[in-house]
């Protein structure tokens, strides 16, 4: 079956701090793949796409950076973490012009 | 461009009355429509979308949508409310020359019992 794992569910972290998390895909090859983030439990930020390994596309120019190393493994990071980079962060994976499929996302505090 | 509008912050629905939570959009070429539901501190759920065909679309849940074009819309609806499906829902919308889905700012559905 196809799953989707992202991981951590929380994190805390301080300012300055860097930051990684992980989002991979099962039962697909070559997924189109998503990074969101969601402030306030509201509307929902796309921050990068990517159709490819090693194809990343930025939507918002931010402190924020993304790679994919791996068909099935896409990772959102930043070398120093600001205070309004605390959100909820949610990786999706399109199956059939979607995104259809989201990871059950990761509430990031930086204090 | 393209955009989605739901213009409902909140929805208010009494157990077993019908729904409706409203979502219009706009895009350049053809569309391709969304709903996903969100329950607190979860990632969103996919309830249906449409692609192409017929315009009434069912979903997960007994949720189901209708595209209109002339009015560009596609609202969500169910026939009965029940209290679980209170959640935030999401319309998005995708021009299909596109990759990038844009979501409407969401809806909060309360139903009462």
């Amino acid at each position: 079956s196809q799953t989707i794992h992202q991981w951590p569910a929380t994190l805390v972290q301080p300012v300055g701090s860097p930051l990684s998390l992980e989002c991979t895909v099962e039962g697909t090859s070559n997924p189109n793949l998503y990074w969101y983030r969601q402030a306030a439990g509201r509307g929902l930020q796309l921050l990068f796409y990517s159709v490819g390994i090693g194809q990343i596309s930025s939507e918002v120019p931010q402190n924020l950076s993304a790679s994919r190393p791996q068909d099935r493994q896409f990772i959102l990071s930043s070398k120093k973490l600001l205070l309004s980079d605390s959100g909820f962060y949610l990786c999706a994976w399109e199956q059939d012009r979607g995104p259809d499929t989201f990871g059950s996302g990761t509430r990031l505090t930086v204090v | 461009a393209q955009s989605v509008a739901q213009p409902e912050d909140q929805v208010n629905v009494a157990e077993g009355n019908p729904l409706t939570v409203k979502c219009t959009y706009s895009v350049s070429g053809n569309p391709y429509l969304f709903w996903y539901v969100q329950y607190p501190n979860r990632g969103l759920q996919f309830l249906l979308k449409y692609i192409t065909g017929d315009n009434l679309v069912k979903g997960s849940y007994g949720f189901e949508a209708e595209f209109n074009k002339s009015q560009t819309s596609f609202h969500l609806k169910k026939p009965s409310a029940l209290v679980s499906d209170s959640a935030l829902y999401f319309c998005a919308v995708r021009d299909g020359g596109s990759y990038i889905p844009t979501f409407g700012r969401g809806t909060s559905l309360i139903v009462h019992p």
